[in-house]
This record gives structure tokens, sequence and C-alpha cells, in this order.
């Protein structure tokens, strides 16, 4: 069976900050595939990267980073120099390679408050 | 593109009702997935579609819950009859082969 936890379910912090929200994950196969969303007050869901367990190399877009390791299998999302816009709900979720489609598993996700 | 849409944004239902929760997937997405989120159990998967057939609905909680696609555009998510604890905001997503999810706005869905 496929889980995601999100250890932090609550992270405050003030601007300017860089902030790391934790991920781990467990699966029995070998393909599978990692997704962060962020989730704003507004409510809809954002896609923010997706990443294949063939490909440890770590991501950086701006602010954002991610850090894939196979060994502790961990998919964790660091934020640097955080702002207040990024107050936001993260979710870190699975998808298994065996299935047909994109189904995911999601954690219980981290509320992410950004203070001025 | 406009994106996944689902309607209606929100809405509230007296216990015993039924109720139709709408969406419309991006062309050319052969997936469709209908999500729930609620404090308790978080974000679940209720059911999955491909090319409009049913794959996986081990995730709808009971026999009240029908899901339904009957073309390439269009998708309903149904309860009957609504009970309170079917309160929570539903999610409607479509993603093509393995590509990623795109998640429509939600459907916040209130039952008294």
């Amino acid at each position: 069976a496929q889980k995601v936890t999100q250890a932090q379910t609550e992270i405050s912090v003030v601007e300017k900050e860089d902030v790391t929200l934790d991920c781990v994950y467990e699966t029995r196969d070998t393909t599978y595939y990692l997704f962060w969303y962020k989730q704003p007050p507004s409510g809809e869901l954002v896609f923010l990267i997706r990443r294949n367990s063939f490909d440890e190399q770590n991501e950086i877009s701006g602010r954002y980073s991610w850090n894939f390791q196979k060994s502790t299998s961990s998919f964790n999302f660091t934020i640097t120099a955080s702002q207040v816009v990024d107050s936001a709900v993260y979710f870190c979720a699975l998808s298994e390679g065996n299935n047909a489609g994109n189904m995911l598993t999601f954690g219980g996700g981290t509320r992410l408050m950004v203070k001025p | 593109d406009a994106g996944v849409i689902q309607s209606p944004r929100h809405e509230v239902t007296e216990m015993g009702q039924e109720v139709t929760l709408r969406c419309k997937p991006i062309s050319g997405h052969d997936y469709l997935f209908w999500y729930r989120q609620t404090m308790m159990r978080g974000l679940e998967l209720l059911i999955y579609f491909n090319n409009n057939v049913p794959i996986d609905d081990s995730g709808m909680p009971e026999d009240r819950f029908s899901a339904k696609m009957p073309n390439a555009s269009f998708s309903t998510l149904k309860i009957q009859p609504s009970e309170p604890r079917d309160s929570a905001v539903y999610f409607c997503a479509s993603s093509p082969d393995r590509g990623r999810a795109f998640f429509g706005q939600g459907t916040r869905l209130t039952v008294v």
C-alpha cells in the first residue's frame, strides 16, 4: 500500500526566512511519481512539480527547490526567502507506476503561514 | 484553455436531498478523477475514469454515491440521499496519459 506522510501540520515563519516542508513516502513499486501541490486560501489545487522515481536530480525553480532522496524515501520542498503570498497549504502526493492513470495519494498537507 | 470547470462552486442542501456535482475536463485529457477533501480525511480519491469508462471506484464511500461520464467532456458525481457527513469540498481533475493532474476549483457541499 502506498502512503505519504507530511509530519509538519503547520509551520509559521517570518517573511524572507527559508522554510523546508518535509514529505516521506512509502511504496513497493520501483516506478512511481511524486508531486507537490499548493492550495492557497482560495481553495484550488495548484500543481508545482512532478518527479519520477528514476530522476533523483534536485530541481530549482525560482525560490522553490526540491530535494528527492530515494535512500530516505523523501521528497522535501524548500522555499527560499519566503513571501506572504506563499501562505497556503502544501500537499505532497504519490502516484504508483502501475496505475493506469495518475491516481494520487495525498499526504495530510502542511499549512504554511508567512508573516510580514 | 479554460481548465477544468466544476459547477456549482457552492451547494447547500438539506439532508435527504439529491445532489449532483458537475465537471467539464480539459479537452483531450483521457483521465478524469473525483476527489473529496475533508478536515478529517484530507484529500481522497473517490473514482476515476479512462476514456469515459470507470476504472476504479473503490474510493466511493457507499452506494449513495454514483458517478457517470457520458462523454469525454462531461462527468457528474451524484449523492442520493445526501447526509451531513457528506459535507466536503469535491474536486474534479483531469490528466493526459501520465501527465500531471489539473484540478478544478472545487465544489463546496454543505448538507444541513
